[in-house]
């Protein structure tokens, strides 16, 4: 059974820092891996996709990376804003299960 | 991508009683899902939403407990029935196509608070 672990679990930081979040996912059979942003009492926000084949993707101030051998992947924020404070999501969809596999996020607050 | 839209945005339940949740694809999609979240957790799979047939659920999750319909690619309900307040939690529907990049969207999500 796939398992996502997600560190931080939580992360305060200062406006303009770069940083980066971590995902770690047990089984390497997968299709794709994908990051979110939750906003407190909303629904979930798609940043980036990755899939199976490809190394990493950008958009805008935001990049991701998969490692799908050694079961990882990681997003880099660069020069954090307050308007980045949020829950940010990674999730592994299965070449098998056909379905999103969760970590337990992120929590992450951008200090003005 | 996919803009989902779920009905009602939140509701208040009394114990009991069974709740219907609508989820709308503005295109047709091959996926659909439903999630929940619980307080201060993350997302957990209820089950996959098959079009035309029963749909298929994870692990502690039950058919009597939450029935799904797909009668389309574009729509699906959930049904928590017989709520009780351990179901205060939001439900999230997601959809994507395999056919394309597997990418998958989310909508609003429905906050039920059952007391």
């Amino acid at each position: 059974k796939q398992e996502v672990t997600q560190i931080p679990a939580a992360l305060s930081v200062p406006e303009g820092e770069n940083l980066v979040l971590n995902c770690s996912f047990t089984d390497s059979a997968i299709y794709n891996l994908q990051w979110f942003r939750q906003d407190p009492g909303k629904g979930l926000t798609s940043l980036l996709l990755i899939q199976s084949s490809q190394r990493e993707q950008t958009s805008g101030r935001l990049n991701a990376s998969l490692d799908k051998s050694s079961g990882r992947s990681t997003l880099y924020i660069a020069a954090s804003q307050p308007g980045d404070s949020a829950t940010y999501l990674c999730a592994v969809l299965d070449t098998g299960r056909r379905a999103l596999t969760f970590g337990s996020g992120t929590r992450l607050q951008v200090q003005p | 991508s996919a803009v989902i839209s779920q009905k009602p945005s939140r509701d208040i339940c009394q114990r009991g009683t069974s709740l219907t949740i609508q989820c709308q694809v503005d295109s047709q999609v091959t996926m659909m899902f439903w999630y929940r979240q619980q307080p201060g957790q993350s997302l957990t799979l209820i089950a996959t939403a098959n079009q035309g047939s029963e749909a298929t659920y994870e692990s502690g999750f039950v058919i009597d407990k939450f029935p799904i319909s797909r009668p389309n690619l574009t729509f699906s309900t959930l049904t928590v029935s017989n709520m009780s307040p351990e179901d205060s939690s939001i439900y999230l529907c997601s959809a994507g196509d395999r056919r394309s990049s597997g990418e998958l969207f989310f909508g609003e999500g429905s906050r039920l608070t059952v007391l």
